[in-house]
Formats: structure tokens, C-alpha cells, sequence
């Protein structure tokens, strides 16, 4: 069973509509991070969440972290097509060592 | 600031050969992860390392793998004799304070990584 749960796993749309992708865990977490990775490329940290109940806006990405800190949400507002590519939530257990535990990530592709 | 850099990009390797993949951190970290990457999957953890010593290796194969982070010069991830099951991209991370602590000064940055095609 994976540690973080990430829904959906595929996402296709079109420019201009809004998306909410999930990370879910029976797991509490530390902080939490949202990546995007294109392909070819390393991930690239967007946001870090620490506290239960955070909201944190970088332009039309909306973060936010579940009050208990088991899970969080990544939302889109007016998606383009640069927005295309593999959203990964990663997190550090409260109980476990220090590293970062990723889900299996959300494919997101916007069409034009 | 560089950030993370990793080397070579690509690496192809005949079954049996070693791998060697090496990864410099950013400035000023001394906290260095390695992952594995499958096509369309999420990163695996492997090894987590800080200058000279490993500190948790619980995601590493228990045979021809190997990992190091000495006191001068990159983290090293070596694979000895290796198989077509290897292929794969391997990712370097580091962060300049352990990641526990639930701060945002706690984050992880990610190098390239290197692609790995075992023939």
C-alpha cells in the first residue's frame, strides 16, 4: 500500500477549467511539499505546508493542508497549457526519520 | 547558487558493468537523499546520507548497491554488476537542515538526474 494516495492519477482538460488534485494519507506528516516535474527533468518544489488547516496561494495554485495534517489538496484555478505535467505530494512522517515519502503523483495534461 | 547538480544525465551501461552516478549538493547543504524513478511512477526512497555518514539506508537493494557522501567532493551512488531491471532515473536531493522538523527551512531540493539505461 503507498504511503501518500494521490487521485486522480490521470487528469486531461481544457484550457481554462479549474482542477482539485488530492494527497491523502492515514499517516500524519511534519510538512508537506507539492513538486512538479516535467519530462526529463527533476522535480521542482512549489510549496511547503507545515501547519494543520494551511492555505497557501502561488498565483492560480491554491495549497492547502487538512487540519489533522493527514492530507492536502492542490487546486487549479483557469489551468493552461503550461500547467501540463506530473504534480507529485511528498511528505516527512511525524514518526519516521528524515526524508521526504512521495505518492505515486497526478498526470495532468491541459489542452489547448 | 548552482542548485543541485548531478552527472552524467545519461548513462548507458552493459549488463554486468558498474554505475557510477554522482551528485553535488547545493551550497551549504550537507543532507543528501538519492530516489529512483520508474516511467510514470512516483520517486522510491533509497539512502539518506549526511557528510560521512548514512543515516537511513532502508530503501537500498542489500546487494550491488552502495552509496557515499565524503567529506570533499560529490555523493557518490554506485552500482556494481548491473541488470536491465536498473534502468532507470535517479534523483539527488539535499536540504541544508534535517527534514523533520516541520519547518519550511526544511525543504528538499532536486538535482536533473541521471538516466540510467542498462543494455
Amino acid at each position: 500500500t503507498q504511503l501518500l494516495e494521490q487521485s486522480p492519477q490521470f487528469l486531461s482538460i481544457q484550457e481554462g477549467e479549474n482542477l482539485t488534485v488530492y494527497c491523502n494519507s492515514s499517516s500524519v506528516f511534519s510538512s508537506l511539499q507539492w513538486y512538479r516535474q516535467e519530462p526529463g527533468e527533476g522535480p521542482v518544489l512549489l510549496v511547503t505546508v507545515v501547519t494543520g488547516g494551511e492555505v497557501k496561494k502561488l498565483k492560480r495554485l491554491t495549497f492547502q493542508f487538512g487540519d489533522a495534517r493527514k492530507d492536502s489538496s492542490l487546486h487549479i484555478t483557469a489551468a493552461q497549457t503550461g500547467d501540463t505535467g506530473l504534480y507529485l505530494c511528498a511528505g516527512v512522517q511525524e514518526t519516521s526519520g528524515s526524508r521526504l515519502t512521495f505518492g505515486e503523483g497526478t498526470q495532468l495534461t491541459v489542452n489547448p | 547558487n548552482a542548485g543541485v547538480m548531478q552527472n552524467p544525465r545519461h548513462l548507458v551501461r552493459r549488463r554486468g558493468q558498474e554505475a557510477r552516478l554522482r551528485c553535488s549538493p547545493m551550497k551549504g547543504h550537507s543532507h543528501v537523499y538519492w530516489y529512483r524513478q520508474l516511467p510514470e511512477e512516483g520517486l522510491k526512497f533509497m539512502v539518506y546520507l549526511q557528510k560521512e555518514n548514512i543515516i537511513d539506508e532502508s530503501g537500498m537493494p542489500k546487494e550491488r548497491f552502495s552509496a557515499e557522501f565524503p567529506k570533499e567532493g560529490p555523493s557518490i551512488l554506485r552500482i556494481q554488476q548491473v541488470v536491465r531491471g536498473d534502468s532507470a532515473a535517479y534523483f539527488c536531493a539535499s536540504s541544508r537542515y534535517i527534514l523533520r522538523t516541520g519547518s519550511e527551512n526544511t525543504e528538499a531540493f532536486f538535482g536533473q538526474g541521471t538516466r540510467l539505461t542498462v543494455v
